[in-house]
């Protein structure tokens, strides 16, 4: 079954610590995406990428990181710097502009 | 920044009617609307697509564009208590240096009472 997999469901991250979300697809989409939405908001976009080995930044990129080293895989670091990082994390792919995005089960990340 | 604007809601309905959630766009030059149903607690699942004015029927769903007057709805018919979610608009950025992302709206709550 093809889809997206986002790994692990939950995690605790404690103060200064990088932790890394993981997020694989094998529906063989060039774009992927990270989102970050908080109790009763919408999705702010962190960053997206359109091809392997390049990558722009969303809305909220401030403390966070990614990588495209591979085009089943679009990883998220959230940074130390990143102060208020609980909220619930969504990967998304699309076989690019101007087609639907479809999003993973999501992560969510908490401060111990 | 393109601005995506919904009615936050909560919409509410009973079982069998129709529902009606509306969303407003800035950008005139926009080509590709989205909706998404968001169940509490869980990720966004894509509903419908459209590109071209008009009506567009999946279903118990459909979606309208009228890109004069820069909005997008979807009715859902014969409602159900299933259908109970948050309901998210969003149009795509299809030229410039933020091609391929999407701008969504924060979503309207809509509630299916039996």
């Amino acid at each position: 079954d093809g889809g997206i997999t986002q790994s692990p469901k939950y995690l605790f991250r404690k103060e200064g610590q990088n932790v890394t979300l993981s997020c694989e697809q094998n529906l063989n989409h060039d774009a992927m995406y990270w989102y970050r939405q908080d109790p009763g908001q919408g999705l702010r976009l962190i960053y997206y990428s359109q091809i392997v080995n390049d990558f722009q930044k969303g809305d909220i990129a401030e403390g966070y990181s990614v990588s495209r080293e591979k085009k089943e895989s679009f990883p998220l670091t959230v940074t130390s710097a990143q102060k208020n990082p609980t909220a619930f994390y969504l990967c998304a792919s699309s076989r690019g502009p101007n087609q639907p995005q479809h999003f993973g089960d999501g992560t969510r990340l908490s401060i111990l | 920044q393109k601005e995506v604007e919904q009615n936050s809601g909560p919409l509410s309905v009973p079982e069998g009617a129709i529902a009606s959630l509306n969303c407003t766009y800035s950008d005139r030059g926009s080509q590709s609307f989205f909706w998404y149903r968001q169940y509490s607690g869980k990720s966004p699942e894509l509903i419908m697509f459209i590109y071209s004015n008009g009506d567009k029927e999946d279903g118990r769903f459909t979606a309208q564009l009228n890109k004069a007057s820069q909005y997008v709805s979807l009715l859902i018919r014969d409602s159900q208590p299933s259908d109970s979610a948050t309901y998210l608009c969003a149009l795509g950025a299809d030229r410039g240096s933020t091609l391929g992302r999407l701008y969504f709206g924060r979503g309207t709550q809509l509630t299916v009472w039996p």
